[in-house]
């Protein structure tokens, strides 16, 4: 079965600096790999996928991820992170191979950027 | 022009009683989900169907019940409301077919039973 953590709960960054926010994933196949953004008191937002092709993916608000399929990992970056970035962040897998549409999620990283 | 629109976005009802959530997609999506976050902002996966047809039923239990009246709506019943089922519901839809595209959410439904 398909799994993804997100090692950290918090992430604190300053504004203007580059932001980094890491997920890893674990399916028995090549992943499907997604990012998606809560606002307070919203629903998720879809950010960018990895299905296939290069390994870094640029997606909405400047935000980008990199595939590592040697590490398993789809990190989420931003070079200049925004006091309006500060959200929940959840990493999300679908394996290609279960026959069925089913996306797991992280438990989610909140983001806080600071002035 | 909602997408995916859920009704009601907030319910508080009392232990016991029998309550539906209502979903419904106009993006012509073949499949639909329901998504549990608890406080601890967990997304867990529930139910999923696809063409009006149940294909994930996680471990839920059997007082949650999906019905799927046509491949546009899928309603949440909750029958004997619990303490524990306080949380924010959020349905989905997403497109079959290759490449596979994200899911598109609700604006989620806040249920709090007291």
């Amino acid at each position: 079965a398909q799994s993804v953590a997100q090692p950290e709960d918090q992430v604190n960054v300053a504004e203007g600096n580059p932001l980094t926010v890491k997920c890893t994933y674990s399916v028995s196949g090549n992943p499907y790999l997604f990012w998606y953004v809560q606002y307070p008191n919203r629903g998720l937002q879809f950010l960018l996928k990895y299905i296939t092709g290069d390994n870094l993916v640029k997606g909405s608000y400047g935000f980008e991820a990199e595939f590592n399929k040697s590490q398993t990992s789809f990190h989420l970056k931003k070079p200049s992170a925004l006091v309006s970035d500060s959200a929940l962040y959840f990493c999300a897998v679908r394996d290609p191979n279960t026959g069925f549409q089913k996306l797991v999620f992280g438990t989610g990283t909140r983001l806080l950027v600071s002035p | 022009d909602t997408a995916v629109s859920q009704t009601p976005k907030y319910l508080v009802t009392q232990m016991g009683n029998d309550k539906s959530i209502k979903c419904e997609q106009n993006l012509g999506h073949d499949t639909m989900y329901w998504y549990k976050q608890d406080s601890k902002k967990f997304l867990k996966i529930m139910f999923s169907y696809n063409n009006k047809e149940l294909i994930i039923n996680e471990t839920v239990p059997n007082r949650f019940s999906p019905k799927s009246p046509d491949k546009a709506h899928l309603n949440l019943h909750i029958n004997s409301l619990e303490l524990g089922d306080s949380a924010v519901y959020f349905c989905a839809s997403s497109p079959e077919g290759l490449p596979p595209l994200g899911a598109f959410f609700g604006q989620g439904t806040r249920l709090t039973v007291v």
